[in-house]
């Protein structure tokens, strides 16, 4: 069974300051997504990691991927209000081929304060 | 381009009704997927599909149906809804990947129903 593991849950923040949300997984998996989510709506794509070693950067995030570790990482730089939100990491369920199911991680809810 | 279309944006049940969900998309995505979301839980799979005619159970799917008749639709039925059903309920969709080759499959998530059983 394919389980995954953000944390920190909760994340308060100062503008300006730098941290790290981190995604576990427990099983082999080739693809692995950053979701951003604003309160009542829907969830926004951030970012597709699908091989190991794999970065991607969107101004202000980055984030990375180590399937040997099973571990992907955003990593938020000089954080700005406009960053709160919740961001969710979510795994494809299937190796080898995708069917299109994924299982989230619970998210890490952001709020970045003056 | 609409994408992924859901409808009703709200509802409310009585406990015992049934109801169905609708989604389409427009992406010509063989992949569709039901979601809901709990606070604290994060998404939650119920019912997946990898093409017209073609359905499976994802981590939840015990209270809800699903069928694909289309490529474009992917409804979901509660069959007698229960307070444990209150939920924001997503649709998605996303494009097919052969075995074997590694390729962006992200999803594409609809604007949610939010559902409340009393």
């Amino acid at each position: 069974e394919l389980k995954v593991e953000q944390n920190p849950l909760f994340l308060s923040m100062q503008e300006g300051k730098n941290y790290t949300i981190y995604c576990n997984y427990s099983t082999t998996s080739d693809r692995l997504y950053w979701y951003r989510q604003d309160p009542g709506k829907s969830l926004e794509s951030l970012f597709v990691l699908l091989s190991n070693g794999a970065v991607k950067q969107e101004g202000r995030l980055m984030a990375s991927l180590d399937t040997k570790a099973r571990l992907s990482t955003l990593h938020i730089t000089a954080a700005v209000h406009d960053l709160s939100a919740t961001y969710f990491c979510a795994v494809d369920l299937n190796y080898g081929g995708s069917q299109g199911n994924l299982i989230f991680g619970k998210g890490t809810k952001l709020s970045v304060k003056p | 381009n609409a994408g992924v279309t859901q409808t009703p944006k709200f509802q409310v049940l009585k406990t015992g009704q049934s109801m169905t969900l609708q989604c389409a998309q427009d992406m010509n995505h063989e992949y569709m997927s039901w979601y809901r979301q709990d606070p604290g839980m994060g998404l939650r799979l119920i019912h997946y599909s990898v093409g017209a005619g073609i359905t499976d159970q994802g981590e939840v799917p015990n209270g809800y149906n699903v069928s694909r008749s289309t490529t474009e639709d992917f409804p979901l039925r509660l069959l007698s809804a229960a307070p444990s059903q209150t939920s924001v309920y997503f649709c998605a969709s996303s494009y097919s990947s052969p075995g074997g080759v590694v390729m962006n499959t992200e999803a594409f998530f609809g604007q949610g129903t939010r559902l409340t059983v009393v």
